[in-house]
């Protein structure tokens, strides 16, 4: 069966503070890809990134990092020195190679206070 | 590029009638999908489209729920008769090319209302 948790309905925090967003995924295939994205009060979900089952390296953009570890079946977010602008709700996914269908978690809600 | 339009962005509608959403995808995307989002069950897919044919509709929740694309740059999503569990946020999405694992591009939503 495929599935991802997203254990963490909603975290607040506070201005400059570092969070990190938990995801673990469940899934027979060994090829596999996995998504974050973001959906700001606006509504609209928007990618974030996406990241092959082959490719265990750690990714950083900007405040924005990504830790995969098939090890433990997770592939959690780091937002460093969060801003305000980082509100919004945060939904990890997983895509099974030969497939179309992209299995979403429920989501975190990110609350950043200033 | 103007990304994926969906019209009406709000739609409130009394139960029993007729409802259709309205998308458009991205050019050149050949892969289209229909998401329902509430609270309760989260973002749940309803329907895929390869190359305007429907592929896969087994989210579909039941025989009230339609949905068409006629052409590469447009699709509908028809509610009929509509009720009052059907009020959600329905988006579009739309990908290059779904068997490539690319990501999606998702359309602003219509917040649907059947009072």
């Amino acid at each position: 069966a495929q599935k991802v948790t997203q254990a963490q309905t909603e975290i607040s925090v506070v201005e400059k503070e570092d969070v990190t967003l938990d995801c673990v995924y469940e899934t027979r295939d060994t090829t596999y890809y996995l998504f974050w994205y973001k959906q700001p009060p606006s509504g609209e979900l928007v990618f974030l990134i996406r990241r092959n089952s082959f490719d265990e390296q750690n990714e950083i953009s900007g405040r924005y990092s990504w830790n995969f570890q098939k090890s433990t079946s997770s592939f959690n977010f780091t937002i460093t020195a969060s801003q305000v602008v980082d509100s919004a709700v945060y939904f990890c996914a997983l895509l099974n190679t030969g497939g179309f269908k992209t299995i979403f978690g429920a989501g975190t809600r990110l609350f950043v206070k200033a | 590029d103007a990304g994926v339009i969906q019209s009406p962005r709000h739609e409130v509608t009394e139960m029993g009638q007729e409802v259709t959403l309205r998308c458009k995808p991205i050019s050149g995307h050949n892969s289209l999908f229909w998401y329902r989002q509430t609270m309760m069950r989260g973002l749940e897919l309803l329907i895929y489209f390869n190359n305007n044919v429907p592929i896969d509709d087994s989210g579909m929740p039941e025989d009230r729920f339609s949905a068409k694309m006629p052409n590469a740059s447009f699709s509908t999503l028809k509610i009929q008769p509509s009720e009052p569990r059907d009020s959600a946020v329905y988006f579009c999405a739309s990908t290059l090319q779904a068997s490539s694992y690319n990501e999606q591009f998702f359309g602003p939503g219509t917040r649907l209302t059947v009072l």
